[in-house]
């Protein structure tokens, strides 16, 4: 089944926000592969974080990844108009298989 | 990096489809490749997954038995061959590169299936 993120967050320009990603010890607990995408409106998702914390060239310093336990996490500091997208986590559940999560839509406020 | 998708379009329950993807700007060969879906208005789901040599395949359960995904490692090219569809196979279909073992790096724009009569 999917990862558990949270519906919607949101806050203002500058400020920051933090979106979750829970799932158990066969995935996110068990492995530092978890990965978090962007998708705005009719494009496809764009990867923005990768084994937890690494960001790929282009992706700003204001997108960060962590992780504790069964939860990974995706914190947008600085937040600016362009963010407001949805947001995904996914990560290996073993034996080949990946999850994803329900998904978060961001609003700038 | 370019993953372009074609093949899509409107089938009949229990029909058959088969999508394509070319690739370019990467080494084919040095990445597992995989389709990803969405259905309209919902999120992202994982449908499988083809090692480099094809050596390992993985499908996800609400589409076992009924896909098939292959690659041709020479043209760039991976496939996924779609029998007796259902309704709820109606979706974008995104062609994706992983890293393995991590999930996808690369995504190609998408292709829309819609399976109705």
């Amino acid at each position: 089944s999917a990862l558990t993120q949270p519906p919607s967050a949101s806050g203002s320009p500058g400020q920051s926000v933090t979106i979750s990603c829970t799932g158990t010890n066969s995935d996110v607990g068990g492995y530092n592969f978890v990965s978090w995408y962007q998708q705005h409106p009719g494009q496809a998702p764009k990867l923005i974080i990768y084994e937890v914390v690494k960001r790929p060239s282009g992706v700003p310093d204001r997108f960060s990844g962590s992780k504790s336990g069964k939860t990974a996490s995706l914190t947008v500091s600085g937040l600016q108009a362009e963010d407001e997208a949805d947001y995904y986590c996914s990560s290996y559940a073993g034996a080949n298989n990946y999850l994803f999560g329900t998904g978060t839509k961001v609003t700038v406020l | 990096v370019q993953l372009v998708e074609s093949g899509g379009g409107l089938v009949k329950p229990g029909g058959s489809l088969r999508l394509s993807c070319v690739s370019s700007g990467f080494s084919f060969t040095d990445y597992y490749m995989g389709w990803v879906r969405q259905a309209p208005g919902k999120g992202l789901e994982w449908v499988s997954y083809i090692s480099s040599t094809a050596g390992t395949i993985s499908y996800a359960d609400s589409v076992k038995g009924r896909f098939t995904i292959s690659r041709d490692n020479a043209n760039n090219a991976l496939y996924l061959q779609m029998n007796n569809l259902r309704a709820e196979d109606t979706a974008v279909y995104y062609c994706v590169a992983h890293d393995k073992p991590n999930p996808p790096h690369y995504w190609g724009q998408g292709t829309l299936v819609t399976v109705s009569s």
